[in-house]
């Protein structure tokens, strides 16, 4: 079945403690993103990937990392926590034809920072 | 920096009656997508619209796009219950692969 995998789906953490929210795809996209939502806020994108080892900023990348190692995996480190980075948190990813394909979402990642 | 923005943010409806959600952009953009969110739930995709003009539809919901405006329109024909939902539009620059979304359009259709 084609799919997004994140993992986990539920964390709660401490501010500092580093963490690793994984993000995996089967279906060979080479376009992969992070998006935060927040309430009133909508999604909010923090990075992208185009392609292995091409990676962007999106609107809000500050107190976030991430790698593109493998075209399937495309993990989201926050390297110290704070807890306005409590939020959800979804991974997506597309074919990329140069723009213009939807995005398929994993199920998403609810934070919690204490 | 793109700004995308939906109106109403919240609509509650009855069934059969038809409404249409806008979403407006800051700039030019000619790759326009919507999504639907349930509850708890992960987004899907609705639409993808890629030029000016462009109509789709399905089912009850019918998108369109005016680049020269910028604006969307997600119109809703005899709602029903199932069409209860978070409604997003999103925009890509046609510079780039930067996605912005709106703030979302809460829809409730009520018996």
């Amino acid at each position: 079945e084609a799919q997004v995998t994140q993992n986990p789906r539920y964390l709660i953490t401490v501010t500092g403690k580093k963490l690793t929210v994984t993000c995996s795809q089967n279906m060979n996209h080479e376009y992969m993103s992070w998006y935060r939502q927040d309430p009133g806020l909508g999604l909010r994108q923090i990075y992208y990937s185009m392609n292995v080892e091409v990676t962007d900023k999106g609107d809000v990348p500050e107190g976030y990392k991430v790698s593109r190692k493998e075209k399937r995996n495309f993990p989201l480190i926050l390297e110290s926590p704070s807890p306005n980075q409590t939020s959800l948190y979804f991974c997506a990813s597309s074919p990329w034809t140069g723009g213009g394909e939807k995005l398929f979402f994993g199920s998403g990642t609810q934070l919690s920072v204490l | 920096e793109l700004k995308v923005e939906q109106n109403p943010l919240f609509l509650s409806m009855q069934e059969g009656k038809n409404y249409t959600i806008y979403c407006n952009y800051s700039t030019t953009s000619d790759r326009l997508y919507w999504y639907r969110q349930d509850p708890g739930k992960s987004l899907e995709s609705l639409f993808v619209l890629l030029s000016n003009g462009a109509v789709k539809q399905e089912g009850r919901l019918m998108a369109s796009l005016d680049t020269k405006a910028r604006l969307s329109t997600l119109h809703i024909t005899a709602a029903v219950h199932d069409l209860s939902a978070t409604y997003f539009c999103a925009v890509q620059e046609t510079s780039g692969s930067r996605l912005t979304f709106g703030e979302g359009t809460q829809l409730t259709v009520n018996p």
